[in-house]
């Protein structure tokens, strides 16, 4: 069984530009959900995509968005980068109707310089 | 707004030493209560969930527990390589499966 993959590891970026981080969710899940992570926080709910849709969205402003793709893979886009961007990306993945269990991946991190 | 909080937030024990981390939620409207384990600069490592109130899930030297309004991770002779953040995380209803996570508890174990 493969476990979530994220891609890549590390990432340096200039305010102002634009990021897009990948994730490819573990076989047999159909629902892939995005966090935050700040140094020292615990993750923060940005959004989640059940069957290409986006099923649910925390406190993040649009310039965050993101896409489901048929195998279940999915993006996250960052628009404008801001120096509060700077955090640990996680992608976590789960299936529908069992238990809600989310497993993550090793997660992106992203510095904005 | 819902909230979930852990303490202490960080815990020092000597190798052999039981313990136990806490959790606290908001009470109403609980799916289920999530337990995970992060290394440093790593993603969180899935250990155990709880639905309701007197559940227990065992792991090794874990045992999570669940009462109406608070989880505990009891940690039964922990050993170095146990250290890490422990982080819980609560699903409430109405949230899809939107995770509520706590800051977490660093855990220390000295040899």
């Amino acid at each position: 069984e493969t476990g979530v993959t994220q891609s890549p590891t590390h990432l340096i970026k200039t305010r102002g530009q634009q990021v897009t981080l990948r994730c490819s969710s573990q076989s047999g899940h159909n629902t892939v959900s995005w966090y935050q992570q700040a140094l020292g926080q615990g993750p923060q709910f940005i959004f989640q995509y059940y069957r290409e849709e986006e099923n649910g969205r925390g406190n993040f402003p649009p310039r965050f968005s993101g896409l489901q793709f048929p195998n279940y893979s999915s993006e996250l886009n960052v628009n404008a980068l801001e120096l509060d961007d700077s955090a640990l990306y996680l992608c976590a993945s789960s299936y529908s109707g069992r238990g809600h269990e989310q497993y993550f991946g090793p997660g992106t991190r992203l510095t904005v310089t | 707004e819902d909230q979930v909080t852990q303490s202490p937030e960080a815990l020092r024990l000597q190798e052999g030493e039981s313990s136990s981390l806490n959790c606290s939620y908001t009470v109403s409207g609980l799916r289920g209560l999530f337990w995970y384990r992060q290394d440093p600069g790593k993603g969180p490592e899935f250990l155990f969930t709880l639905y309701s109130a007197g559940e227990e899930k065992e792991k090794e030297r874990l045992k999570a527990t669940l009462t109406k309004k608070e989880s505990f991770l009891h940690i039964t002779a922990p050993k170095p390589e146990d250290s890490a953040t422990y982080l819980c995380a609560v699903l409430y209803t109405g949230a899809n499966s939107k995770l509520t996570f706590g800051k977490g508890i660093t855990l220390s174990v000295r040899p």
